[in-house]
Protein backbone atom coordinates (compact mmCIF):
# COMPACT_ATOMS: atom_id res chain seq x y z
CA UNK A 1 0.00 0.00 0.00
CA UNK A 2 1.00 3.34 -0.81
CA UNK A 3 2.16 5.77 1.73
CA UNK A 4 1.28 9.62 1.80
CA UNK A 5 2.94 11.24 -0.78
CA UNK A 6 4.63 14.94 -0.35
CA UNK A 7 6.90 17.30 -2.34
CA UNK A 8 9.09 18.95 -2.43
CA UNK A 9 11.05 17.53 0.44
CA UNK A 10 13.47 20.73 0.46
CA UNK A 11 12.35 23.96 0.10
CA UNK A 12 15.10 27.28 0.99
CA UNK A 13 13.32 30.43 0.43
CA UNK A 14 13.94 33.80 1.07
CA UNK A 15 11.74 35.63 3.56
CA UNK A 16 7.99 37.75 2.03
CA UNK A 17 8.19 35.07 -0.81
CA UNK A 18 5.90 32.26 -1.75
CA UNK A 19 5.80 28.90 -1.13
CA UNK A 20 3.79 25.91 -1.71
CA UNK A 21 3.47 21.99 -0.21
CA UNK A 22 1.95 19.33 -2.36
CA UNK A 23 0.32 16.76 -0.37
CA UNK A 24 -1.32 13.07 -2.17
CA UNK A 25 -2.82 11.11 0.90
CA UNK A 26 -3.28 7.10 0.76
CA UNK A 27 -6.05 6.00 -1.43
CA UNK A 28 -8.99 6.42 -0.09
CA UNK A 29 -8.50 8.24 2.98
CA UNK A 30 -11.47 10.78 3.63
CA UNK A 31 -9.44 12.98 6.84
CA UNK A 32 -6.41 15.09 5.70
CA UNK A 33 -4.23 16.87 7.97
CA UNK A 34 -1.58 19.09 7.84
CA UNK A 35 0.51 19.80 10.71
CA UNK A 36 3.90 22.34 11.27
CA UNK A 37 6.71 20.97 13.29
CA UNK A 38 9.35 23.12 14.71
CA UNK A 39 12.70 21.81 15.63
CA UNK A 40 12.76 20.16 19.27
CA UNK A 41 8.66 20.32 19.39
CA UNK A 42 6.16 17.93 18.60
CA UNK A 43 3.86 18.62 15.70
CA UNK A 44 1.54 21.14 15.54
CA UNK A 45 -2.23 20.93 13.56
CA UNK A 46 -2.39 23.31 10.89
CA UNK A 47 -5.51 22.30 9.31
CA UNK A 48 -8.14 18.83 9.28
CA UNK A 49 -9.80 18.57 5.86
CA UNK A 50 -13.02 16.22 6.00
CA UNK A 51 -12.94 15.16 2.02
CA UNK A 52 -13.03 18.41 0.74
CA UNK A 53 -14.63 20.15 3.62
CA UNK A 54 -12.72 22.06 6.22
CA UNK A 55 -12.74 20.68 10.11
CA UNK A 56 -10.25 22.70 12.17
CA UNK A 57 -8.30 25.37 11.07
CA UNK A 58 -8.30 27.12 14.28
CA UNK A 59 -4.78 27.12 14.60
CA UNK A 60 -4.07 28.25 11.25
CA UNK A 61 -2.55 32.01 10.26
CA UNK A 62 -4.93 32.78 8.25
CA UNK A 63 -3.15 36.15 7.44
CA UNK A 64 -0.34 34.54 5.62
CA UNK A 65 -1.45 30.82 5.32
CA UNK A 66 -3.88 28.93 3.29
CA UNK A 67 -5.01 25.41 2.16
CA UNK A 68 -7.00 23.76 -0.42
CA UNK A 69 -8.28 20.27 -0.82
CA UNK A 70 -9.56 20.11 -4.16
CA UNK A 71 -11.62 17.54 -4.83
CA UNK A 72 -11.26 15.80 -1.74
CA UNK A 73 -7.94 13.65 -2.60
CA UNK A 74 -4.62 16.04 -3.23
CA UNK A 75 -4.05 18.77 -0.76
CA UNK A 76 -1.94 22.15 -1.24
CA UNK A 77 -0.67 24.80 1.53
CA UNK A 78 0.56 27.16 0.66
CA UNK A 79 2.36 29.99 2.54
CA UNK A 80 2.62 33.65 1.23
CA UNK A 81 4.55 35.86 2.66
CA UNK A 82 6.93 33.83 4.31
CA UNK A 83 8.45 34.65 7.67
CA UNK A 84 11.59 33.41 9.33
CA UNK A 85 9.58 31.47 12.12
CA UNK A 86 7.56 29.79 9.22
CA UNK A 87 11.06 27.46 9.14
CA UNK A 88 10.02 24.22 10.02
CA UNK A 89 9.39 21.10 8.61
CA UNK A 90 5.33 20.56 7.45
CA UNK A 91 3.65 17.46 7.55
CA UNK A 92 0.73 15.47 5.82
CA UNK A 93 -1.43 12.90 7.32
CA UNK A 94 -4.20 11.16 6.69
CA UNK A 95 -6.27 8.71 7.94
CA UNK A 96 -9.59 6.37 6.55
CA UNK A 97 -11.87 8.94 8.75
CA UNK A 98 -12.09 11.23 11.26
CA UNK A 99 -12.82 9.18 14.20
CA UNK A 100 -10.77 9.54 17.16
CA UNK A 101 -10.09 5.58 17.48
CA UNK A 102 -8.12 5.97 13.68
CA UNK A 103 -4.85 5.48 12.86
CA UNK A 104 -2.96 8.70 11.30
CA UNK A 105 -0.47 8.23 8.64
CA UNK A 106 2.22 10.69 8.00
CA UNK A 107 4.25 11.59 5.42
CA UNK A 108 7.82 12.21 5.48
CA UNK A 109 7.33 16.15 5.32
CA UNK A 110 9.03 19.17 3.71
CA UNK A 111 11.81 20.64 5.36
CA UNK A 112 11.32 24.45 4.90
CA UNK A 113 14.11 27.00 5.27
CA UNK A 114 13.03 30.59 5.43
CA UNK A 115 16.25 32.35 5.07
CA UNK B 1 -7.38 17.10 25.49
CA UNK B 2 -5.72 16.25 28.80
CA UNK B 3 -2.21 16.23 28.89
CA UNK B 4 0.27 13.48 29.39
CA UNK B 5 3.47 14.08 30.86
CA UNK B 6 6.63 11.92 29.68
CA UNK B 7 10.37 12.05 30.49
CA UNK B 8 12.59 13.96 27.94
CA UNK B 9 14.99 11.35 27.56
CA UNK B 10 15.73 7.87 27.88
CA UNK B 11 18.84 5.23 27.14
CA UNK B 12 18.38 1.26 26.07
CA UNK B 13 20.81 -1.15 25.36
CA UNK B 14 20.23 -3.10 22.14
CA UNK B 15 18.37 -6.12 22.64
CA UNK B 16 17.67 -5.40 26.15
CA UNK B 17 13.43 -4.69 27.19
CA UNK B 18 12.83 -0.99 27.15
CA UNK B 19 10.01 0.65 29.01
CA UNK B 20 8.79 3.80 28.55
CA UNK B 21 6.65 5.63 30.82
CA UNK B 22 3.49 8.31 30.52
CA UNK B 23 1.72 9.94 33.25
CA UNK B 24 -1.95 11.34 32.57
CA UNK B 25 -3.60 12.15 36.01
CA UNK B 26 -6.49 13.39 34.29
CA UNK B 27 -7.50 11.22 31.73
CA UNK B 28 -11.26 10.76 31.92
CA UNK B 29 -12.55 7.80 31.66
CA UNK B 30 -13.46 8.09 27.88
CA UNK B 31 -9.84 8.77 26.81
CA UNK B 32 -8.06 6.68 24.54
CA UNK B 33 -3.99 6.13 25.42
CA UNK B 34 -2.51 6.61 21.39
CA UNK B 35 1.36 5.81 21.13
CA UNK B 36 3.19 7.17 18.23
CA UNK B 37 6.99 7.39 17.37
CA UNK B 38 8.78 9.71 14.67
CA UNK B 39 12.40 8.02 13.55
CA UNK B 40 14.90 10.97 12.42
CA UNK B 41 14.13 12.87 9.60
CA UNK B 42 10.49 10.91 9.23
CA UNK B 43 6.69 11.54 9.89
CA UNK B 44 5.23 9.74 13.69
CA UNK B 45 4.31 6.41 13.03
CA UNK B 46 1.37 4.75 14.73
CA UNK B 47 2.63 2.00 17.68
CA UNK B 48 -0.57 1.10 19.24
CA UNK B 49 -3.67 2.36 21.47
CA UNK B 50 -5.77 0.89 24.14
CA UNK B 51 -8.44 1.93 26.46
CA UNK B 52 -8.33 -0.11 29.66
CA UNK B 53 -6.48 -3.36 28.96
CA UNK B 54 -3.08 -3.95 28.35
CA UNK B 55 -2.56 -4.43 24.35
CA UNK B 56 -0.01 -6.20 22.38
CA UNK B 57 1.10 -6.05 18.70
CA UNK B 58 4.05 -6.43 16.60
CA UNK B 59 5.90 -3.41 17.07
CA UNK B 60 5.11 -3.38 21.56
CA UNK B 61 3.06 -3.84 24.04
CA UNK B 62 1.30 -1.53 26.13
CA UNK B 63 0.33 -1.46 29.84
CA UNK B 64 -1.95 0.56 31.57
CA UNK B 65 -2.07 0.89 34.86
CA UNK B 66 -5.33 -0.04 37.22
CA UNK B 67 -6.30 3.77 37.89
CA UNK B 68 -5.63 4.39 33.78
CA UNK B 69 -3.31 7.23 35.69
CA UNK B 70 -0.51 6.00 33.81
CA UNK B 71 1.09 3.60 31.53
CA UNK B 72 4.22 2.50 29.83
CA UNK B 73 5.04 1.57 26.17
CA UNK B 74 7.31 -1.97 26.57
CA UNK B 75 9.60 -2.80 23.24
CA UNK B 76 10.64 -6.14 24.41
CA UNK B 77 13.91 -5.97 22.67
CA UNK B 78 15.23 -3.03 21.73
CA UNK B 79 17.46 -2.37 17.78
CA UNK B 80 18.56 0.22 16.61
CA UNK B 81 16.30 1.32 14.46
CA UNK B 82 13.59 1.57 17.41
CA UNK B 83 15.83 4.69 18.42
CA UNK B 84 13.13 7.75 17.97
CA UNK B 85 10.95 10.07 19.89
CA UNK B 86 7.96 8.62 21.41
CA UNK B 87 4.89 10.25 21.59
CA UNK B 88 1.99 9.28 24.26
CA UNK B 89 -1.46 11.05 23.44
CA UNK B 90 -4.47 11.00 24.66
CA UNK B 91 -8.04 11.02 22.57
CA UNK B 92 -11.58 11.06 23.67
CA UNK B 93 -13.79 8.48 21.95
CA UNK B 94 -16.58 10.71 22.35
CA UNK B 95 -14.73 13.55 21.06
CA UNK B 96 -17.23 14.81 18.61
CA UNK B 97 -16.63 18.26 18.16
CA UNK B 98 -14.50 19.77 14.72
CA UNK B 99 -11.50 18.10 16.08
CA UNK B 100 -12.27 14.77 15.48
CA UNK B 101 -9.46 12.59 14.58
CA UNK B 102 -6.42 15.28 15.12
CA UNK B 103 -3.52 14.23 17.59
CA UNK B 104 -2.40 17.01 20.04
CA UNK B 105 1.46 16.41 20.41
CA UNK B 106 3.71 16.92 23.15
CA UNK B 107 7.54 16.60 22.92
CA UNK B 108 7.64 13.23 23.98
CA UNK B 109 10.52 10.75 25.19
CA UNK B 110 13.76 10.46 23.00
CA UNK B 111 14.77 7.10 23.21
CA UNK B 112 18.84 6.32 22.18
CA UNK B 113 19.59 3.00 22.11
CA UNK B 114 23.42 1.96 22.44
CA UNK B 115 24.39 -0.80 20.40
Amino acid sequence: EAGVAQSPRYKIIEKRQSVAFWCNPISGHATLYWYQQILGQGPKLLIQFQNNGVVDDSQLPKDRFSAERLKGVDSTLKIQPAKLEDSAVYLCASSLAAATNEKLFFGSGTQLSVL
Amino acid sequence: DAKTTQPNSMESNEEEPVHLPCNHSTISGTDYIHWYRQLPSQGPEYVIHGLTSNVNNRMASLAIAEDRKSSTLILHRATLRDAAVYYCILRDRLDYGGSQGNLIFGKGTKLSVKP
